[in-house]
């Protein structure tokens, strides 16, 4: 089972749409989950990160964890064409613990105007 | 907003030449990473530094490459002796001490080795 999976897509919604974009992972020792937009040939940018169980939210973005199964999810309300981009899971242990990322392979968005 | 730095953007090299890719880290942050990326493929994780000292290191990063700080703002991933499996995007990565997890990439440069 590989550590961290995440549906490649693509995934093509209309403008204004709700997004559910998700990860699974198998390391039960993963405590900070994150989540990075990546434009095409481009750096990664931190969109947002959670801590162990719950939700947190900022602006269009919510982002979901769920422990006991496993599975994190981002949510983008109201989704733009700007949110056109490959969103990427990834996942570390507790700080103080390792300090590598662990990415999930990337969700390709296209939103259509 | 402070940012992550990299140069070259794109660096084209024969195999088995040596390459050095550079970054500037955000200026108060201490823990510096190196991941790469190969085409369509998953972001890996390289190498962390911290203290003037690897902190970790993955499979991937053995003896072909180093990584150094030669200076208060640059960090460097040096590659001796180039392969073509070498080819990817090489990002740089910077996070404050406390935060390991909040890391912040640079743009990335594009090695090319032919």
């Amino acid at each position: 089972q590989k550590e961290v999976e995440q549906d490649p897509g693509p995934l093509s919604v209309p403008e204004g749409a709700i997004v559910s974009l998700n990860c699974t992972y198998s390391n039960s020792a993963f405590q900070y989950f994150m989540w990075y937009r990546q434009y095409s040939r481009k750096g990664p940018e931190l969109l947002m990160y959670t801590y162990s169980s719950g939700n947190k939210e900022d602006g269009r973005f919510t982002a979901q964890v769920d422990k006991s199964s496993k599975y994190i999810s981002l949510f983008i309300r109201d989704s733009q064409p700007s949110d056109s981009a490959t969103y990427l899971c990834a996942m570390t242990p507790t700080q103080g613990g390792s300090e590598k990322l662990v990415f999930g392979k990337g969700t390709k968005l296209t939103v259509n105007p | 907003e402070p940012e992550v730095t990299q140069t070259p953007s794109h660096q084209v090299t024969q195999m088995g030449q040596e390459v050095i890719l550079r970054c500037v880290p955000i200026s108060n942050h201490l823990y510096f990473y190196w991941y790469r990326q190969i085409l369509g493929q998953k972001v890996e994780f390289l190498v962390s530094f911290y203290n003037n000292e690897i902190s970790e290191k993955s499979e991937i990063f053995d003896d072909q490459f180093s990584v150094e700080r030669p200076d208060g703002s640059n960090f460097t991933l040096k590659i001796r002796s180039t392969k073509l499996e070498d080819s990817a995007m090489y990002f740089c990565a910077s996070s404050a001490t406390n935060r390991v997890y909040e890391q912040y990439f640079g743009p990335g440069t594009r090695l090319t080795v032919t």
